[in-house]
């Protein structure tokens, strides 16, 4: 069975501080991940995902992610945070086929002026 | 481009109520569908999704079913909602996956369910 695992319910961060949402799954075979964002009282906007190739992914908003096969991570980060980062972040993976998205419970970004 | 629209946006029913939200894609054909669950602001629920007309797999054994009467139409129904219903409701789409493809899914804006 495939799952992720978002270690963190909250991420407290400094405005123009880097920031890392942290992200490990599991999965047989190689995995699909992918970064998701949900402001209040809305859907989920896609960031960005990892299929294959480059480890470090770039993906919206100045979002980027780093893939680790060694230790089945997909942490998400940004070189500077800004208050309207402030949101809920999923991370998700898929293994090959024809399979719905699996969700991490989720880690809230909160971004400080 | 695509576009994915779920109706009503907010809905408050009574306790043994019916229960209809639809959610329609535009700009693609053949799309998978899903609905998911949100309680509380957290975690999402999967609790139904189709790779095609008439084809349905549940997730989760409940007083909700989902249909697909139209390739791009998908709604979710109870025939009586219970309080523990109550949640935020997110429909998504995402192509048609051949093996090995890794396509992202997108989610409409959601519907705001409260049982009372």
């Amino acid at each position: 069975a495939q799952s992720v695992a978002q270690p963190e319910d909250q991420v407290n961060v400094a405005e123009g501080n880097p920031l890392t949402v942290k992200c490990t799954y599991s999965v047989s075979g190689n995995p699909y991940l992918f970064w998701y964002v949900q402001y209040p009282n809305r859907g989920l906007q896609f960031l960005l995902k990892y299929i294959t190739g480059d480890n470090l992914v770039k993906g919206s908003y100045g979002f980027e992610a780093e893939f680790n096969k060694s230790q089945t991570s997909f942490h998400l980060k940004k070189p500077s945070a800004l208050v309207s980062d402030s949101a809920l972040y999923f991370c998700a993976v898929r293994a090959r086929g024809n399979t719905p998205l699996v969700f991490g419970k989720g880690t809230r970004l909160s971004v400080i002026a | 481009s695509q576009t994915i629209h779920q109706w009503p946006a907010t809905l408050v029913q009574p306790v043994g109520s019916p229960l209809s939200l639809e959610c329609t894609v535009e700009g693609t054909s053949n799309p998978n569908l899903y609905w998911y669950r949100q309680a509380a602001g957290r975690g999402l629920q999967l609790l139904f999704y189709s790779v095609g007309i008439g084809q349905i797999s549940s997730e989760v054994p409940q007083n909700l079913s989902a249909s697909r009467p139209q390739d791009r139409q998908f709604i979710l129904s109870s025939k009586k909602l219970l309080l523990s219903d109550s949640g935020f409701y997110l429909c998504a789409w995402s192509v048609l996956i051949s093996f090995g493809q890794g396509n992202e899914q997108y989610f409409g804006p959601g519907t705001r369910l409260t049982v009372t």
